[in-house]
């Protein structure tokens, strides 16, 4: 079954709205989970590293005031991409990492994306 | 720089051909995993393996099997006797120690009936 579940899979809304996208750990506590932005036809580009209890670190030239990263719980991270314009418009992917170990030696598990459209 | 390269953007075959998609990374770490990801239209990620920078043996799964080789930086996937369900987007990707992935830009594998 589903190891991370990601809500909702599809969004369109209008310019102006801001838009939260969750991002659950179904089977294991997650101290850091990653978010991703993938244009049509492009690669996959990590935004943030969203850390439990702290704050986000976010890549270059990602607006930490524009992608909102909050990660409250072991098992929840937000993306709450604020006043959205069409450039927003993009697919978005979290992952979780499973707790425990180090150096790249965690699964790492997807979530199905969000498919966000702003008109 | 960009640390994983898939040279190949869009590869067209005929179903049951053979086919090679190709990856090549580039990483200071000695401890490191490689990935690949088969992307679907409807854009979830598919995994497909994992192979950790100890493990040089190549890896047969069915039709999939996977080339890595670390005196050329490479890790090549190929699919033999391609099916038209295995039309989709490819992607390669490394993660370092510091568990953050790169993702190769994709190929996109079209396999016509």
């Amino acid at each position: 079954g589903a190891v991370v579940s990601q809500h909702p899979s599809r969004v369109i809304c209008k310019s102006g709205t801001s838009v939260k996208i969750e991002c659950r750990s179904l089977d294991f506590q997650a101290t850091t989970m990653f978010w991703y932005r993938q244009f049509p036809k492009k690669s996959l580009m990590l935004m943030a590293t969203s850390n439990e209890g702290s704050k986000a670190t976010y890549e270059q030239g990602v607006e930490k005031d524009k992608f909102l990263i909050n990660h409250a719980s072991l098992t929840l991270s937000t993306l709450t991409v604020t006043s959205a314009h069409p450039e927003d418009s993009s697919f978005y992917i979290c992952s979780v990492l499973e707790t425990g170990g180090s150096g790249g030696r965690q699964p790492q598990h997807f979530g199905d994306g969000t498919r966000l459209s702003i008109l | 720089a960009q640390k994983v390269t898939q040279a190949q953007t869009e590869i067209s075959v005929v179903e049951k051909e053979d086919v090679t998609l190709d990856c090549v990374y580039e990483t200071r770490d000695t401890t490191y995993y490689l990935f690949w990801y088969k992307q679907p239209p409807s854009g979830e990620l598919v995994f497909l393996i994992r192979r950790n920078s100890f493990d040089e043996q190549n890896e047969i799964s069915g039709r999939y099997s996977w080339n890595f080789q670390k005196s050329t930086s490479s890790f090549n996937f190929t699919i033999t006797a391609s099916q038209v369900v295995d039309s989709a987007v490819y992607f390669c990707a490394l993660s370092e120690t510091s568990n953050k992935f790169y993702f190769g830009s994709g190929t996109k594998l079209n396999v016509k009936p």
